[in-house]
């Protein structure tokens, strides 16, 4: 297995400018979410989905969307680009049976790094 | 205000040296507690979770312990190793209607040989 992949690692935008950070994972987890990572804070979560065709907002969704139209992916969409988006952005998966307790571990991509200018 | 608070902010101690990184929480209502490795340039990796009624978790050399009463966790690193460098997070759950993990800052750890 690969776990959950992200794509690209690093990437260079304008302000104004669009893109979509890719986040994949073949384990058939039902939970997928991105965070971001500002320097010396701690994780914030933008958005989350439960299963296939259902998102929701995290702590931090203005400036964001999300799709989640299979299980495997779950692709983060920045639309008008602006500094304050400057970050690492982590795509992570669990799976959580249904009725089960809120302990599921998460399994974290290796980051996409984005800059701003 | 839910917040995760982790002391110190950075540690470093000589390879085989033991150390105890420290998490205070105000998070209601609780639902679980977590902690993370995570390494330069990589995503967290889950080294424990806990919830309410347990005190006290092993993973290998760590040892994490909760104290629900004082809202108070910590996470024990015995016999250190180079390949401990890395840095540390407490995040724990809010047990309400909505999918919400708080993430503290972090403990950057480097051992030294």
């Amino acid at each position: 297995n690969a776990g959950v992949t992200q794509t690209p690692k690093f990437r260079i935008l304008k302000i104004g400018q669009s893109m979509t950070l890719q986040c994949a994972q073949d384990m058939n987890h039902n939970y997928m979410y991105w965070y971001r990572q500002d320097p010396g804070m701690g994780l914030k979560l933008i958005y989350y989905s439960v299963g296939a065709g259902i998102t929701d907002k995290g702590e931090v969704p203005n400036g964001y969307n999300v799709s989640r139209s299979t299980t495997e992916d779950f692709p983060l969409r920045l639309e008008l680009a602006a500094p304050s988006q400057t970050s690492v952005y982590f795509c992570a998966s669990s799976y959580r049976a249904s009725g089960g307790a809120e302990q599921e571990t998460q399994y974290f991509g290796p980051g996409t790094r984005l800059l701003v200018l | 205000k839910n917040q995760v608070e982790q002391s110190p902010q950075s540690l470093i101690i000589l390879e085989g040296k033991n150390c105890t990184l420290q998490c205070n929480y105000t998070v209601s209502p609780f639902s679980n507690l977590r902690w993370y490795k995570q390494d330069t340039g990589r995503g967290p990796v889950s080294l424990t979770i806990m919830t309410f009624s347990e005190n006290t978790k092993s993973n290998g050399r760590y040892t994490a312990t909760l104290d629900a009463d004082t809202k108070q966790s910590s996470l024990h690193i015995t016999a250190s190793q180079l390949s401990d460098s890395a840095s540390y997070i407490c995040v724990v759950s809010a047990a309400d209607s909505s999918y919400k993990l708080i993430f503290g800052s972090g403990t950057r750890l480097l051992v030294r040989p």
